[in-house]
């Protein structure tokens, strides 16, 4: 069973307006952690941001906020204000365990986002 | 700090031939994690070195080894490379300290192999 599921293989969102990336996960684990990564044609894997499973308040990172939904498993990222350079593509990932495990973390297939202006 | 530098960016090989990439971390960063992205794909974990010793790998065959050193520098070598073996090849490392939750990715070497 996959572990990380993004379902939207590509969205599109006019830019300034707000768009959610879809992510849901598969885990037994109490502790684990959710990232999101942004991916420019370039190829280096950008950090946005990061949920700790027992954090209660959803993160935020300037326009990345997390949408957590523990019980239904879901970490979908919610970008506002949408810019021209917010093109690439995104992945959901989850490092299960505590890192004291390692630094393994399993990633979704990704969700190519394209901002028109 | 100066992040994570992987070199070369992009080379190209033959089939059967060995391949070494490498990695250059941050400075208190003592775990480093290696990861293949093939086309269209997420990346998928190779192995993890702490303190120069390998200590987690993913679904990928011994032909597939790395090296730590102290100086925060890693390796990456495979040998007798198969044409599946094209991809992005990324290294990731973190911070040894309580709360350090970002895994910190370079920009990673592009394979070819024909």
């Amino acid at each position: 069973a996959q572990k990380i599921t993004q379902t939207q293989p590509g969205m599109f969102v006019q830019e300034k307006e707000a768009v959610t990336l879809d992510c849901t996960y598969d885990t037994s684990d109490q502790s684990y952690g959710l990232f999101w990564y942004k991916q420019p044609s370039s190829g280096e894997m950008i950090f946005l941001i990061y949920q700790g499973s027992y954090d209660e308040q959803n993160a935020t990172e300037g326009r990345y906020s997390l949408n957590f939904q523990k019980a239904r498993k879901s970490a979908n990222l919610v970008i506002s204000a949408s810019q021209l350079g917010d093109s690439a593509m995104y992945f959901c990932a989850m490092r299960e365990g505590s890192w004291e495990y390692g630094n393994k973390l399993v990633f979704g297939a990704g969700t190519i986002l394209r901002v028109k202006s | 700090e100066t992040g994570v530098t992987q070199s070369p960016t992009h080379l190209i090989k033959t089939r059967g031939q060995q391949v070494t990439l490498r990695c250059s971390s941050q400075s208190g960063h003592n775990t480093v994690s290696w990861y293949q992205q093939a086309l269209g794909q997420g990346p998928q974990f190779i192995f993890q070195y702490y303190r120069e010793e390998e200590n987690g790998r993913g679904n990928f065959p011994p032909r597939f080894s790395g090296l730590q050193f102290p100086n925060y520098s890693s390796e990456l070598n495979v040998n007798a490379l198969e044409l599946d073996d094209s991809a992005l090849y990324l290294c990731a490392s973190r911070a040894d300290r309580a709360g350090a939750n970002v895994l910190t990715f370079g920009a990673g070497s592009r394979l070819t192999v024909l």
